[in-house]
């Protein structure tokens, strides 16, 4: 079956380590995306991949780092820099401009 | 930048009633969609609207997309204990513009109660 992958479900880290969150997808999406979800909040845009190799910051893209070396792979990571880091974090795909985006069951991110 | 503001925040129905939340962005929109998270869940696609004045049904589900294309709605009709969740309409930007970002909306979560 085709989905998307995010791994772990949940992670746990102190303050001050950087941390890096998978997402794999075998859709053969060309475009990728990292969302932050805070509780009672909607999805807030980080970074967004078009194609590989490039990649685009969103919204809240401070304090967070990503790649795109494969299609299928981009990877998001958090560094000791954001100052929020405990949230829930969803990676999603989609096919071409103007496709419904497909989402991964999320990585739920605790930061002490 | 671009925003997407969706209203109510919360909606408590009883079973039966229906149910209305709005989606206005702050700029045109190239297409707007739509997607259900069930509580724990991730974001599911309902829908997509593309050309102005656009209304698209899915059983007790209508949406709409405004004649600017700055706006869009979903109404259920006859609420049910399975449409517990938060819809959120997401928003996708003309070529110029961030052409393949996707903004979404802060979501309307609904309860039903039996």
């Amino acid at each position: 079956d085709g989905g998307i992958t995010q791994s772990p479900k949940y992670l746990f880290r102190k303050e001050g380590q950087n941390v890096t969150l998978s997402c794999e997808q075998n859709l053969n999406h060309d475009a990728m995306y990292w969302y932050r979800q805070d509780p009672g909040q909607g999805l807030r845009l980080i970074y967004y991949s078009q194609i590989v190799n490039d990649f685009q910051k969103g919204d809240i893209a401070e304090g967070y780092s990503v790649s795109r070396e494969k299609k299928e792979s981009f990877p998001l990571t958090v560094t000791s820099a954001q100052k929020n880091p405990t949230a829930f974090y969803l990676c999603a795909s989609r096919r071409q401009s103007h496709s419904p985006l497909h989402f991964g069951n999320g990585t739920r991110l605790t930061v002490t | 930048g671009q925003q997407v503001m969706q209203i109510p925040q919360y909606q408590h129905v009883q079973e039966g009633e229906d149910f209305t939340t709005y989606c206005n962005s702050s700029t045109t929109l190239s297409n707007i969609q739509w997607y259900k998270q069930r509580p724990g869940g991730h974001p599911v696609f309902l829908i997509q609207l593309v050309k102005s004045g656009e209304v698209k049904k899915q059983k007790r589900l209508t949406f709409q997309f405004g004649e600017a294309k700055k706006n869009s709605s979903l109404h259920i009709t006859a609420t049910q204990t399975t449409d517990v969740g938060t819809y959120f309409c997401a928003g996708a930007y003309p070529p110029g513009t961030s052409y393949d970002k996707v903004i979404f909306g802060p979501g309307t979560s609904l309860s039903v109660i039996p």
